[in-house]
């Protein structure tokens, strides 16, 4: 079975801070993407990568950068934590072409910023 | 810009009902379409995926069919259970291969 795993399922950070998710996939997928989800807005797209050192923005990047050093690892950075960035974060990947292009979900993390 | 709907936005049956879950897109020019299962707290949890030269797949009691042309999906749940309840969520990937999300329809089906 393809597994997403991300590092943490519940964060306190402060305002200021600068913080880490990290996603680790398993499959060998190219691309990988991070989401966040609030209630009434649903998942909005933050960055997205293609491959290993390529990264693209996605519809909110503001106040996230993004990395990913290696294939399975694609880590979101919230360069200063504010209280606006508080909510649940989820990671996925996908083969884009071939048998199986299902896209594959992380467990979530959710991030309160106090 | 893709932009995907979901209808109805909440719905709440009796145990053992079929029920049928709606989605729309704007762009018909789609890769293909998964829909997933999100329960409270949680990640998502893939259900189906339609590639775009399918008309439709089936799980269980599972199935969900695609009419590309109309920009139109929907997820029929047969013998519906308790243990259905949770928010079903529509996807649409075009060639960028991004998956764009409905909003959900969070699904009550009580004993």
């Amino acid at each position: 079975d393809v597994k997403v795993t991300q590092s943490s399922r519940y964060l306190v950070k402060r305002t200021g801070e600068k913080v880490f998710l990290e996603c680790v996939q398993d499959m060998d997928h190219e691309n990988m993407f991070w989401y966040r989800q609030d209630p009434g807005l649903g998942l909005r797209l933050i960055y997205f990568s293609y491959d290993v050192k390529m990264k693209e923005k996605g519809d909110i990047p503001e106040g996230y950068s993004v990395s990913r050093e290696k294939k399975e690892r694609f880590s979101l950075i919230l360069e200063s934590a504010s209280t606006n960035q508080t909510s649940m974060y989820l990671c996925a990947s996908r083969q884009p072409t071939g048998a199986n292009t299902e896209a594959f979900f992380g467990q979530g993390t959710r991030l309160t910023v106090v | 810009k893709q932009e995907v709907t979901q209808i109805p936005a909440a719905l709440s049956v009796p145990e053992g009902e079929n029920l049928v879950l709606n989605c729309s897109f704007t762009d018909s020019a789609i890769y293909n379409l998964q829909w997933f299962r999100q329960d409270p707290g949680k990640g998502l949890t893939s259900l189906l995926l339609i590639q775009s030269s399918q008309r439709e797949q089936t799980s269980g009691r599972l199935n969900a069919s695609l009419d590309k042309s109309s920009g139109r999906s929907t997820l029929y749940i047969a013998a519906s259970q308790p243990g259905d309840s949770a928010t079903y969520l529509c996807a649409v990937s075009g060639g960028s291969y991004i998956p764009t999300f409905g909003r959900g329809t969070s699904l009550i089906v009580h004993p």
